[in-house]
């Protein structure tokens, strides 16, 4: 079983619309999570941290749930330039190392 | 405001060749860190680095060696290049480390051996 997993999709939604992925974690001593947005054929950019209370910002909301062992990223109001791969990165309890999902591509149509 | 630079952008080797992927940043960071991506799969830690003259080995480190001469280079070298190492291959630095500051990625290099 792969540390961090994602479904992969694609999510094919129309622009306005609400979305939300969700990525699950193994290792139950994992510390830190964290969103990642990479564009086609680009690289990974920082999105947004993810922490226990929960956090927003502006149309993008992360949770986590310990006892599930899950993240989610919800995004509102979904625009065209949202399109993108959002990946899941889990900070590994055991090893120290940021452990990467695949990856959940997200296409908004007009 | 450049960043994190990698070069090539492309390069295509035959098996058994060689080459270096070279990363610089700019940003006085001291980590960096190689990772390879291949479709249906995460992010892969080749080697990385915690500071000049340092080098550790990550997630998937045969066939690749790394060096850190200098704070803001760090080189990924492939002795003799085989098909399974056919990859897009980023470059990245932080502050601090891993999980404590974000990652800064390069552009990539897509490389393919045949």
């Amino acid at each position: 079983r792969k540390e961090v997993e994602q479904d992969p999709g694609p999510f094919n939604v129309p622009e306005g619309a609400t979305v939300a992925f969700n990525c699950t974690y193994s290792n139950s001593a994992s510390q830190s999570f964290f969103w990642y947005r990479q564009d086609c054929r680009k690289e990974p950019k920082l999105l947004m941290s993810v922490y226990s209370s929960g956090n927003e910002d502006g149309r993008f909301t992360a949770q986590l749930n310990r006892a599930s062992q899950y993240i989610s990223l919800l995004i509102r109001d979904s625009k065209l330039s949202d399109s993108a791969t959002y990946l899941c990165v889990v900070l590994s309890g055991n090893t120290g190392k940021l452990i990467f999902g695949q990856g959940t591509t997200l296409q908004v149509k007009p | 405001n450049a960043g994190v630079t990698q070069t090539p952008k492309f390069r295509v080797l035959k098996t058994g060749q060689s080459m270096t992927l070279l990363c610089a940043q700019d940003m006085n960071h001291e980590y960096m860190y190689w990772y390879r991506q291949d479709p249906g799969m995460g992010l892969r830690l080749i080697h990385y680095s915690v500071g000049e003259g340092t080098t550790a080995k990550g997630e998937v480190p045969d066939g690749y060696n790394v060096s850190r001469l200098k704070k803001q280079n760090f080189l990924l070298g492939l002795e003799s290049a085989a098909p399974s190492q056919t990859s897009v291959y980023f470059c990245a630095s932080s502050l601090q480390r891993a999980g404590d500051s974000p990652l800064h990625f390069g552009n990539g290099t897509r490389l393919t051996v045949t």
